[in-house]
């Protein structure tokens, strides 16, 4: 099947800095990628979707300006927390589609931040 | 809107025993439906999907899903657990806008 990986797996970051986190499809081009957000032992919640070249379409209750979402090619898309807070320590995860709703989704292996 | 129910947030099974994890969702057009498992700090990955075709869905690793449009559900099986089922299984839906809505997962636990 196909493939996304996202970078890094695992960050550790002080209260108020920034963290990128990046996440690549590698065997096909993704017209729709997607940010969700996991806390510990609950299901995924959809923060954002994003389109290749166009401003990503946020979820209800999500800052845009806390995490900026970038979508700059077919294959990569990246989510920036900015000034980030302990309360965004969580499991993020990225997924990426083909634009056709009855296709899958294909998820990457998602990024565990720690905000100290 | 679409919505998706799992019933048990957590299922225990003996290993070579019947495994049946719940759901039932909510759509106003016909959706498409998705399991998928996840192991622990990694990501999901597809197990099966209905997308109108035939009702009953056969994915990997020996699960199936049948879709029972009466009932508005789309239930899980597998005839024999194995230790390595042991995961988070989400149940989602999708209507037609790529968005996916997840459930809130069932926690499987083989017991030896």
């Amino acid at each position: 099947g196909a493939v996304v990986s996202q970078h890094p797996s695992r960050v550790i970051c002080k209260s108020g800095t920034s963290v990128k986190i990046e996440c690549r499809s590698l065997d096909f081009q993704a017209t729709t990628m997607f940010w969700y957000r996991q806390f510990p032992k609950q299901s995924l919640m959809l923060m954002a979707t994003s389109n290749e070249g166009s401003k990503a379409t946020y979820e209800q209750g999500v800052e845009k300006d806390k995490f900026l979402i970038n979508h700059a090619s077919l294959t990569l898309s990246t989510l920036t927390v900015t000034s980030a807070h302990p309360e965004d320590s969580s499991f993020y995860i990225c997924s990426a589609g083909t634009g056709l709703s009855s296709e899958t989704q294909y998820f990457g292996p998602g990024t565990r931040l720690l905000v100290l | 809107a679409q919505s998706v129910t799992q019933l048990g947030s957590h299922v225990s099974v003996s290993e070579g025993a019947l495994v049946l994890l719940r759901c039932n969702y909510s759509s106003s057009v016909p959706p498409y439906l998705f399991w998928y498992v996840q192991y622990p700090n990694q990501g999901l990955q597809l197990l099966l999907k209905y997308t109108s075709a035939a009702t009953l869905v056969k994915g990997i690793n020996g699960f199936e899903a049948e879709f029972k449009k009466s009932e508005t559900s789309f239930h899980l099986t597998k005839p024999s657990a194995h230790m390595s089922d042991a995961a988070e299984y989400f149940c989602a839906v999708s209507d037609g806008d790529e968005k996916l809505t997840f459930g809130t997962g069932t926690r499987l636990t083989i017991i030896p």
